[in-house]
């Protein structure tokens, strides 16, 4: 049973490029959230994707933006990269339909932006 | 607005001996996760308490959540080197439809 993915492992780019993140959910599931984590603090919430829109959204610019395809997986993108948004990307899976308990998280996209 | 806080944020101590990890989170939620986060690594879920009075064991792990108090505890129980690791507590205010709100993180050391 597979849990969730994400590609790529690393990535780093430039201010002002754009970036493309992407995420599989465990198998079952139908929800998809993102979260950055910065060195040292906890994660915080970006958005969350279920039945292919956005459901919820966290403290976040319209440079976050995301989308969810048939199949579950999920990809987030962001525009206009600033050094701030270097950090680990989170993407948790979880099931909407019954009732929804633990997100389980994947091993994290590393952005370093220069 | 939605705070969760953790404390202490950094802890160190000696291998067999006990302590409790608090979380206070500001507006009620029924629900509550602890994860486990190593260096470099993603997030591995420990507990999740659903209801007041929780209680919760894993190994030398045990979480428990007061809802009215709104406050949960992780308490360790004759700590092992391999517990070191930094632990989250996370409430989700969606009723399951909603991000979890993090705390900012327990860096937990275990020495011999």
């Amino acid at each position: 049973d597979a849990g969730v993915t994400q590609s790529p492992t690393h990535l780093i780019k430039t201010r002002g490029q754009q970036v493309t993140l992407r995420c599989s959910p465990k198998s079952g599931h139908d929800t998809v959230s993102w979260y950055q984590q910065a060195l040292g603090q906890g994660p915080q919430f970006i958005f969350q994707y279920y039945e292919e829109e956005e459901r919820q959204r966290g403290n976040f610019p319209d440079r976050f933006s995301g989308h969810q395809f048939p199949n579950y997986s999920s990809e987030l993108n962001v525009n206009a990269l600033l050094l701030g948004d270097s950090a680990l990307y989170l993407c948790a899976s979880s099931l909407t339909a019954g009732g929804s308990d633990t997100q389980y998280f994947g091993p994290g996209t590393r952005l370093t932006v220069l | 607005e939605l705070k969760v806080e953790q404390n202490p944020l950094f802890l160190s101590m000696q291998e067999g001996k006990n302590y409790t990890i608090y979380c206070n989170y500001s507006t009620t939620s029924d629900r509550l996760y602890w994860y486990r986060q190593d260096p470099g690594k993603s997030l591995e879920s420990l507990f999740v308490l659903l209801s007041n009075g929780a209680v919760k064991q894993e190994g030398r792990l045990m979480a428990s959540l007061d809802t009215k108090a709104r406050l949960s505890t992780l308490h360790i129980t004759a700590a092992v080197h391999d517990l070191s690791a930094t632990y989250f507590c996370a409430v989700d205010y969606g009723g399951g439809a909603d991000g979890l709100t993090f705390g900012k993180g327990t860096h937990l050391i275990i020495q011999p």
